[in-house]
């Protein structure tokens, strides 16, 4: 069964601090990667777009890696700021094809918080 | 250029009223749509899926109902809202090209059920 799994589920840290958030997932072939960031209430925004065969992809201070052998991607936020307290998700896209199996799979998002 | 329209943004029902959220997508054609439920504190969890007119798969027992009228039309509907039918609403769709699909999220129905 394809999954993606985030941690940890919940994450505070001071402004101006770095933070890395994880995501597994089991999803295989997958056409890209992704994460979002999403405010309460709203829909997702993208923050970072990656396929199969790239390995980091930054967006200012987000900086997303990948690693398809272990299966595993990070979200790296530098220089936090008060605007980023969020829910963070991974979501990935199956590769092709009009099945179940090309379902969009979220994942259940770590929820950050900045404290002044 | 690709987009994806659903709403209202937000709604506030009384419990045993219908339900109807709507969704359209443009730009593309043929897409897979989507209807996700995030209750508060929650991830988000996959309704309903569709992969073409009138052919709609559900992913969890509840008490709605989707269609898809029109390839680019995918619409959430419930004929007596529930207290636990509260939460945010998600559209999405995804289009396959080759080896890379797209997909494109809405910005989401807060519902209110009181």
């Amino acid at each position: 069964k394809n999954q993606v799994e985030q941690s940890p589920q919940s994450l505070i840290i001071l402004e101006g601090k770095n933070c890395t958030l994880q995501c597994n997932y089991t999803v295989s072939p997958f056409s890209n990667l992704r994460w979002y960031k999403q405010d309460t209430g709203r829909g997702p925004v993208s923050l970072t777009i990656m396929t199969f065969s790239e390995n980091t992809k930054s967006n200012g201070r987000y900086t997303a890696t990948l690693d398809a052998d272990t299966k595993q991607s990070s979200l790296h936020i530098t220089a936090s700021q008060l605007s980023d307290s969020a829910s963070y998700i991974c979501v990935v896209i199956p590769r092709g094809g009009y099945s179940s199996a090309s379902k969009i799979i979220f994942g259940s998002g770590t929820r950050l918080s900045i404290r002044p | 250029s690709q987009t994806i329209h659903q709403w209202p943004a937000t709604l506030v029902q009384p419990v045993g009223s219908p339900l109807s959220l709507e969704c359209t997508v443009e730009g593309t054609s043929n897409p897979n749509l989507y209807w996700y439920r995030q209750a508060a504190g929650r991830g988000l969890q996959l309704l309903f899926y569709s992969v073409g007119i009138g052919q709609i798969s559900s992913e969890v027992p509840q008490n709605l109902s989707a269609s898809r009228p029109q390839d680019r039309q995918f619409i959430l509907s419930s004929k007596k809202l529930l207290l636990s039918d509260s939460g945010f609403y998600l559209c999405a769709w995804s289009v396959s090209r080759g080896a890379y699909t797209e997909a494109f999220f809405g910005q989401g129905t807060r519902l209110t059920v009181v």
